[in-house]
């Protein structure tokens, strides 16, 4: 079974400071999706970015950059220019390629941003 | 923008008591989920739904659970008899397709909470 690892329950940054959150996983399969999600207070679930593991580009969605380490199995976000809008708990996730496509979640990083 | 909707926001309820959690996907997905988040606790896994079947369940899925698409439209989650540990942020996702390009992207409803006393 796959599983998702966030070693940081919360980080802190000051606005217009570049944070980066880790996240590791496992797995046997050499084809599957990565996903960061952010939880603010609303709990609402909302896509940041994701990577499919067969582009060794890393995918970039504006302030957003992940860095996407296959064969170390890391998956990181980066944000730049950090906003108070961005404070919020950031979920790593992991999918299959396959046809069990459910989502596995990391713990969470509770991102602070300083004013 | 089309979005999935789920109804009631919050639902309280005894222990003991059946629950109907109610999801209204995106009208051309093809793919259900039911996740759920205990406060403060990773988001998990529940069941997964395509074309009028359970595809794939987690553990956390037995007997007291059920989901159904009763209209087409609906995708419903339901607790038979609900335990205190129930209590939880109950989310429903849906996505279009398994191709590559759909990116399996899964959009997520709102949450229902759940407080079971």
């Amino acid at each position: 079974a796959q599983t998702v690892t966030q070693s940081q329950p919360e980080m802190s940054v000051q606005e217009a400071e570049t944070v980066t959150l880790s996240c590791t996983y496992d797995t046997s399969e050499s084809d599957y999706y990565l996903f960061w999600y952010k939880q603010p207070p609303s709990r609402q679930m909302i896509l940041v970015i994701r990577q499919e593991a067969y582009k060794q580009q890393n995918a970039t969605e504006n302030r957003f950059s992940v860095n996407f380490q296959k064969a170390a199995k890391s998956f990181s976000l980066k944000i730049s220019d950090s906003q108070l809008g961005d404070a919020a708990m950031y979920f790593c996730a992991y999918s299959s390629s396959g046809s069990a496509r459910q989502l596995t979640f990391g713990s969470g990083t509770q991102l602070t941003v300083l004013p | 923008e089309p979005e999935v909707t789920q109804t009631p926001s919050h639902q309280v309820t005894q222990m003991g008591q059946e629950v109907i959690l109610r999801c209204v996907p995106i009208s051309n997905h093809l793919y259900f989920y039911w996740y759920r988040q205990i406060l403060g606790q990773k988001v998990e896994f529940l069941v997964s739904f395509y074309n009028n079947e359970i595809s794939e369940k987690s553990e956390i899925f037995d007997d007291q659970f059920s989901v159904e698409r009763p209209d087409g439209s609906n995708f419903t989650l339901k607790i038979r008899s609900t335990k205190l540990e129930d209590s939880a942020m109950y989310f429903c996702a849906s996505s279009n397709s398994p191709s590559r390009l759909a990116h399996n992207e899964q959009f997520f409803g709102p949450g229902t909470r759940l407080t079971v006393l």
